[in-house]
């Protein structure tokens, strides 16, 4: 069975930081591009960032791009993404989600419960 | 700048059937020929209905179909039931993009 366990959110001051982890299990994590997704509260769905199946390459959301670091660990089945200078508009709850191949063309087949990050003062 | 439009919401009695369209508004990053569909229930995570514009993983119920024409995408409901009712959110541009959600109400 698919699972991923999203993790790491919590509340932060602006300005701060947090690194979300996404624990896989149950397919081959190394077959299979891997994303984070991020829902406002009361909002729509907002992809974040991807990372390729080495790890090698990373692609982000324009309001993200400089500030958030998406790795993956292939060792330990497991992708993070570090969020530095948060903002309140960052606030959301944050899905891992795995792709159906390994780019991010096809759909995510496979989603977290989310991990609510709160940006805050 | 691409983006994608939806209706805000659409609804439909049960046994019925609805549509939820998609357009793409420019040629953006990947182009707008791959398209995903999800459905939301409150409180939930998203769950995949439809890929590469019309292929259903598997256990996503028949009823759920999607479509592409030109710079229109569609997901068709068919025998709409009262589970269906939640939000609908297409995707594409090389997954970068997600409309704004269609909500959907079984009468």
């Amino acid at each position: 069975e698919v699972q991923l366990l999203d993790a790491g959110g919590g509340l932060v001051q602006p300005g701060g930081s947090l690194r979300l982890s996404c624990a896989a299990s149950g397919f081959t994590f190394t077959n299979f591009a891997m994303s984070w997704v991020r829902q406002a509260p009361g909002k729509g769905l907002e992809w974040v960032s991807s990372i390729d199946l080495s790890g090698i390459n990373g692609y982000y959301a324009d309001s993200v791009r400089g500030r958030f670091i998406i790795s993956r660990d292939n060792s330990e089945n497991t992708v993070y993404l570090e969020m530095h200078g948060l903002r309140a508009e960052d606030t959301a709850i944050y899905y891992c989600a795995k792709e159906t191949g390994g780019t991010t063309w096809g759909g995510r087949d496979y989603w977290g419960q989310g991990t609510l990050v709160t940006v805050s003062s | 700048q691409s983006a994608l439009t939806q209706p805000r919401s659409v609804s439909g009695s049960p046994g019925q059937s609805v549509t939820i369209s998609c357009t793409g508004t420019s040629s953006g990053a990947g182009g707008y020929y791959y398209v995903s569909w999800y459905q939301q229930h409150p409180g939930k995570a998203p769950k995949l209905l439809i890929y590469d514009v019309n292929r259903r993983p598997s256990g996503v119920p028949d009823r759920f179909s999607g479509s592409k024409s030109g710079a229109t995408a569609s997901l068709t409901i068919s025998g709409l039931q009262a589970e269906d009712e939640a939000d609908y959110y297409c995707c594409s541009y090389a997954g970068s993009f997600f409309g704004p959600g269609t909500e959907v109400t079984v009468l």
